[in-house]
């Protein structure tokens, strides 16, 4: 257990609709990421935040959008889902968001659009 | 060109075989590689763990970073059918944490 949380594991939706998941990070870690993972894409890297701010950008669609609270839980929201969205989406936090971090991962959110 | 390259396998190998994985990379600016385990589309565990070139060990693993050369190795001694995963590299580089992964080798160790 990485100690990472996220929900739901599990979630089906029809195209065009909006879905939000949800991470808590482990204790103590400020920085959040988000990737996604596909069977032809791998992990992609998709967003971070440090404490509450965006931090850095990857390849993560205008249709997407995430935040951190407060007390440092954070939500990926995506919305006109299209089937191309399927795939398992993970969050990972570290304790600082320099490079050299060690970073831990969720179990993931497995989307599957129909 | 993808800024890490990685060979998706799959790669078959008998109980006590020496594995060896590899990855190569363009981004010169990269000075953290880790290797990160996934079983059957878990989340990815941390395995190896280096900082700039050079060789580290635990137990039977040991990676190795060659920058002159922009590639990195995972070397698995004695494996057992409990390391069939997949095994991703990935790295980063000073300043930030966005980390750039490989595609992932799927192992298998048949007993």
């Amino acid at each position: 257990d990485s100690g990472v949380t996220q929900t739901p594991k599990h979630l089906i939706t029809a195209t065009g609709q909006r879905v939000t998941l949800r991470c808590s990070p482990r204790s103590g870690d400020l920085s959040v990421y988000w990737y996604q993972q596909s069977l032809d894409q791998g992990l992609q890297f998709l967003i971070q935040y440090y404490n509450g701010e965006e931090r850095a950008k990857g390849n993560i669609l205008e249709r997407f959008s995430a935040q951190q609270f407060p007390d440092l839980h954070s939500e990926l929201n995506l919305s006109s889902l299209e089937l191309g969205d399927s795939a398992l989406y993970f969050c990972a936090s570290s304790e600082a968001p320099s490079g050299g971090n060690t970073i831990y991962f969720g179990e993931g959110s497995w989307l599957t659009v129909v | 060109q993808k800024e890490v390259e990685q060979d998706p396998g799959p790669l078959s190998v008998p109980e006590g075989a020496i594995v060896s994985l590899n990855c190569t990379y363009s981004n010169s600016a990269f000075q953290y590689f880790m290797w990160y385990r996934q079983y059957s589309r878990k989340g990815p565990e941390l395995l190896m763990y280096t900082y700039s070139s050079g060789n580290k060990e635990d137990g039977r693993f040991t990676a190795q970073v060659d920058k002159s050369s922009k590639y990195i190795s995972l070397f698995i001694r004695d494996s057992q059918p409990s390391d069939s995963a997949t095994y991703l590299c990935a790295m980063s580089a000073p300043g930030n944490n966005d980390m750039r992964f490989g595609a992932g080798t799927r192992l298998t160790v048949k007993p």
